[in-house]
């Protein structure tokens, strides 16, 4: 079983949708992070969260440690949010970092 | 605004030849890693260093890998004697923070 897992792989949503991706993870970590890679490969980090929730303009990230669960949420969907989405953990007292599978969005005009 | 730099940007290789993968990371940062990304799967966490040495090693890191910090700026990686399955995208980052990554270096051993 990964230790991190997201949901879903892939999506493809509409110009203005709200859309939700979600990340479960198994192992004691320290921080989580949502990353965003273009499809000309460049990784972008867009939070790292140990607790609660954050917002960068329409981007919203949430964290349950408890549940080990986390989501990204996009308001009002546009094109140029196509791209993979990355969730990865940093695993509590090690400096590894565990990435998942991606889920690949697709907001289409 | 600072960026983390990669050089090359594209390497072909032989197999069995030494590469050496190089990153300019943020000059005030003080944890760097390298990940690498075979084409169609997930980012792998390869290696993690800080303090001028390593800190967390990944599985895939044996020991045809190694990493330097030879003159407190670049970071590199170096994988002695390539294999084809070495062909992949190699990302560098640094993290004082938040962490920046590296645009990755594609390499492709034939």
């Amino acid at each position: 079983k990964n230790e991190v897992e997201q949901s879903p792989q892939n999506l493809t949503a509409q110009e203005g949708e709200f859309i939700t991706i979600n990340c479960s993870y198994s192992v004691g970590i320290s921080a989580l992070h949502w990353l965003q890679q273009h499809p000309g490969g460049g990784i972008v980090s867009l939070f790292m969260l140990s607790s609660g929730k954050k917002k960068h303009g329409r981007l919203i990230a949430t964290i349950n440690i408890q549940e080990k669960h986390s989501s990204l949420h996009i308001t009002a969907s546009h094109p140029r949010d196509s791209a993979v989405y990355i969730c990865a953990v940093l695993k509590t007292s090690y400096d590894k970092v565990i990435f998942g599978p991606g889920t690949s969005l697709s907001v289409i005009p | 605004e600072p960026e983390v730099t990669q050089t090359p940007s594209h390497q072909v290789t032989q197999m069995g030849q030494e590469v050496i993968l190089r990153c300019v990371p943020i000059s005030n940062h003080l944890y760097f890693y390298w990940y690498r990304q075979i084409l169609g799967q997930k980012v792998e966490f390869l290696v993690s260093f800080y303090n001028n040495e390593i800190s967390e090693k990944s599985e895939i890191f044996d020991d045809q890998f190694s990493v330097e910090r030879p003159d407190g700026s670049n970071f590199t990686l170096k994988i002695r004697s390539t294999k084809l399955e070495d062909s992949a995208m190699y990302f560098c980052a640094s993290d004082g923070g938040t962490p920046r990554f590296g645009p990755g270096t594609r390499l492709l051993v034939l």
